[in-house]
């Protein structure tokens, strides 16, 4: 049970779009699309952003976009605004169990 | 409001025990997976349990297998975390979540676990 691996850090200007990468292998990310993604500010309970690898849950702007090809998924924030400087958390199903992502700190220059 | 909200944690030493509960308001979780998730201070994610609407099915990460039982009354709208034998590395904010199609929300704001001497 390996976490997922995400960059530990990425940063933008406003406006700007940041991706992060999520890569796990075959028995997880690559072989299922239960890819999700979280955002944590400091303090504050994970916060669901995109599931099933590209839904967008109600109430989450279009700036956030999910993917995924083969053992990697991505998130790209597009339009990058002060509020979404946080920490993100890919995860995925992984056959009967279930596996979080290293974790990304998202700066906003 | 859909809401979860946990209570159980403290401070314990090495070896001992805690359960943790997981109560939900604004929605019927009967119907739902739960999950458990811990953080540690200043780490991430780690999932720790799930369990099934009516309880028959269970897994856990191999580091707690065999210490920690995950279980669930949904007349009283709770999902429990009973762990045992409990080491200095278990410490940290315990969560619960609902997990329909392998997504988790909503989350509660968590519970503290130390375990200390």
């Amino acid at each position: 049970q390996s976490a997922l691996t995400q960059p530990p850090s990425a940063s933008g200007s406003p406006g700007q779009s940041v991706t992060i990468s999520c890569t796990g292998t075959s028995s997880d990310v690559g072989g299922y699309n239960y890819v999700s993604w979280y955002q944590q500010h400091p303090g504050k309970a994970p916060k669901l952003m995109i599931y099933e690898v590209s839904k967008r849950p109600s109430g989450i702007p279009d700036r956030f976009s999910g993917s995924k090809s083969g053992n990697t998924a991505s998130l790209t924030v597009s339009g990058l605004q002060a509020e979404d400087e946080a920490d993100y958390y890919c995860s995925s199903y992984a056959g009967s169990l279930y596996v979080f992502g290293t974790g990304t700190k998202v700066t906003v220059l | 409001e859909v809401q979860l909200v946990e209570s159980g944690g403290g401070v314990v030493q090495p070896g001992g025990s805690l359960r943790l509960s997981c109560a939900a308001s604004g929605f019927t979780l009967s119907s739902d997976w739960m999950y458990w998730v811990r953080q540690a201070p200043g780490k991430g994610l780690v999932w720790v349990s799930r369990i099934n609407s009516d309880g028959s099915i269970t897994s856990y990460a191999d580091s707690v297998k065999g210490r920690f039982t995950i279980s669930r009354d949904n007349a009283k709208n709770t999902v429990f975390l009973q762990m045992n034998s409990l080491r200095a590395e278990d410490t940290a904010v315990y969560s619960c979540a609902r997990g329909a199609s392998y997504r988790l929300d909503p989350w509660g704001q968590g519970t503290l676990v130390t375990v200390s001497s």
